[in-house]
């Protein structure tokens, strides 16, 4: 079975220009997640997708961050402008539901410099 | 507050031998999960272990167990016979059950412990 997909692997950009990830879950995982990992921390969570629609994007700072789950399945987080404060690994998760028994798997990340 | 908190920055373990990495969570919720994470250097998260807050027996995958103390609310994971490929840094994570307007399935993580294995 094939895991999930992210891509790039890397990016590096500078401040003030836009960036777009991509994540592709593992087949029939209804929910995905976007996390944000900063150096020496444990992931935070972005934003939630439970199949297109939005569960949780609390913490997901709306005035330059945004994210979509087309048709349910590939989901795309974009940032625009980016900041210095940006520079992470980008983590996209997912799961077949969100019951609290249910393992999230994740993708290699993608990991963002912003200069 | 913390809800995970993993006390421990760094671990060092000789090669064969057994580890114990802490991890300790705060929830009000009856209804949780406990999740250990493998991060290596290549980044990828890569799932360990799952605990249940309604699970009486403690859970083993392999190499791994987790040693469950509800009432202490700790979750520390037990890495028997230690091996090279075992360095790595370990996350613990919890998602807490669904608590009406809550929503579930977000993970909350600690803030990691890197273990070395020497040979």
């Amino acid at each position: 079975e094939a895991g999930v997909a992210q891509s790039p692997r890397y990016k590096i950009i500078e401040k003030r220009q836009s960036v777009a990830f991509w994540c592709n879950p593992i087949s029939g995982h209804a929910t995905l997640y976007w996390y944000q990992q900063i150096l020496g921390q444990g992931p935070k969570l972005l934003i939630q997708f439970q199949n297109n629609g939005v569960v949780d994007d609390s913490q997901l700072p709306k005035d330059r961050f945004s994210a979509e789950r087309l048709k349910g399945v590939d989901s795309t987080l974009k940032i625009q402008p980016a900041k210095l404060e940006d520079s992470a690994v980008y983590l996209c998760a997912s799961s077949l539901a969100a019951t609290d028994t249910d393992t999230q798997y994740f993708g290699p990340g993608t990991r963002l410099t912003v200069l | 507050a913390q809800k995970i908190t993993q006390t421990q920055p760094g671990m060092f373990v000789q090669e064969k031998e057994a580890v114990t990495l802490d991890c300790t969570y705060d929830t009000s919720d009856q209804s949780y999960g406990l999740f250990w994470y493998k991060q290596p250097s290549s980044g990828e998260m890569i799932f360990l272990i799952y605990q249940g807050s309604y699970d009486e027996q403690n859970a083993t995958e392999g190499r791994y167990s987790l040693n469950f103390q509800k009432a202490r609310k700790s979750a520390n994971l037990v890495i028997s016979a230690s091996q090279l490929g075992d360095s790595a840094m370990y996350f613990c994570a919890m998602r807490e059950g669904y608590a009406g307007g809550t929503s579930y399935g977000k993970l909350t993580f600690g803030q990691g412990t890197i273990l070395t294995v020497h040979p």
